[in-house]
C-alpha cells in the first residue's frame, strides 16, 4: 500500500530535550515537506526536499532542522524544542514534477511542555 | 501577512444542496491552485487543482473557478454528502522565475459541515 508514515504519532516532551519525528514514504517520492497546523493559522510549511540532500526552507523554519539521506525518509529535529512548538506535524511526499499533489501522513501531535 | 485567505472558518449545508468555498489570495504571482481536503485525526488528501490559464476545472461533483482579475477562486460541491463534511484548505504556489520554487502556501480551511 502507497503510504507515508510518521512516528510518534503522539508526543509530550519537556522543554529542551532533543527529539526527532521520522517520515517515510514507499512511492519513490522526490519531493519531501513537513507541515505544521496550529488552530486559526492552518497548514504551514516548514521545510521541504526536492530530492537527496536538496532541501529548503517554507515559511516557518525556525527552530527547525531536516536532513535528506535517503530518498524515502525525511526526520523532522527539533534540537531544543520550546512550548510553541507545540503543533500537529504532517509529512508529505509527491513526484517532483507534479510536486503540488501531496500525499500526506497521519500527522504527528506533539506537545511541548 | 496571509497570502492565502480563506474568510469563512465554517460552513453549514443540507445534503443535496451546493456548497460554495471561497478563498483569496494576495500574491500576483500565484499561478497554480489547488483543494485539499481534511477529515479529523487524518492527513489532508489532494480533492482539485487549476492552473492559471483556466477559469474552471471540473471532477466529477467538485468544481473550481478561478477569477484571476479578482484574485479570487472557489470549490463548489454538487450534491453535497454528509461524507463530504471535512475541513477544506484552499492551497497556492507561484510561477518559477528563473528558478525553482517548490514552496506550498496554504490558507486557514473551512469546516463544511453537510446535514443529513
Amino acid at each position: 500500500e502507497a503510504q507515508v508514515t510518521q512516528n510518534p504519532r503522539y508526543l509530550i516532551t519537556v522543554t529542551g530535550k532533543k527529539l526527532t519525528v521520522t517520515c517515510s514514504q514507499n512511492m519513490n517520492h522526490e519531493y519531501m515537506s513537513w507541515y505544521r497546523q496550529d488552530p486559526g493559522l492552518g497548514l504551514r510549511q516548514i521545510y521541504y526536499s526536492m530530492n537527496v540532500e536538496v532541501t529548503d526552507k517554507g515559511d516557518v523554519p525556525e527552530g527547525y532542522k531536516v536532513s535528506r539521506k535517503e530518498k524515502r525518509n525525511f526526520p523532522l529535529i527539533l534540537e531544543s524544542p520550546s512550548p510553541n512548538q507545540t503543533s500537529l506535524y504532517f509529512c508529505a511526499s509527491a513526484q517532483l514534477l507534479s510536486y503540488n499533489e501531496q500525499f500526506f501522513g497521519p500527522g504527528t501531535r506533539l506537545t511541548v511542555l | 501577512d496571509q497570502q492565502v485567505k480563506q474568510n469563512s472558518p465554517s460552513l453549514s449545508v443540507q445534503e443535496g444542496r451546493i456548497s460554495i468555498l471561497n478563498c483569496d489570495y494576495t500574491n500576483s504571482m500565484f499561478d497554480y491552485f489547488l483543494w485539499y481536503k481534511k477529515y479529523p485525526a487524518e492527513g489532508p488528501t489532494f480533492l482539485i487543482s487549476i492552473s492559471s490559464i483556466k477559469d474552471k476545472n471540473e471532477d466529477g461533483r467538485f468544481t473550481v473557478f478561478l477569477n484571476k482579475s479578482a484574485k479570487h477562486l472557489s470549490l463548489h460541491i454538487v450534491p453535497s454528502q454528509p461524507g463530504d463534511s471535512a475541513v477544506y484548505f484552499c492551497a497556492a504556489n507561484p510561477a518559477s522565475s528563473g528558478g525553482s520554487n517548490y514552496k506550498l502556501t496554504f490558507g486557514k480551511g473551512t469546516l463544511l459541515t453537510v446535514n443529513p
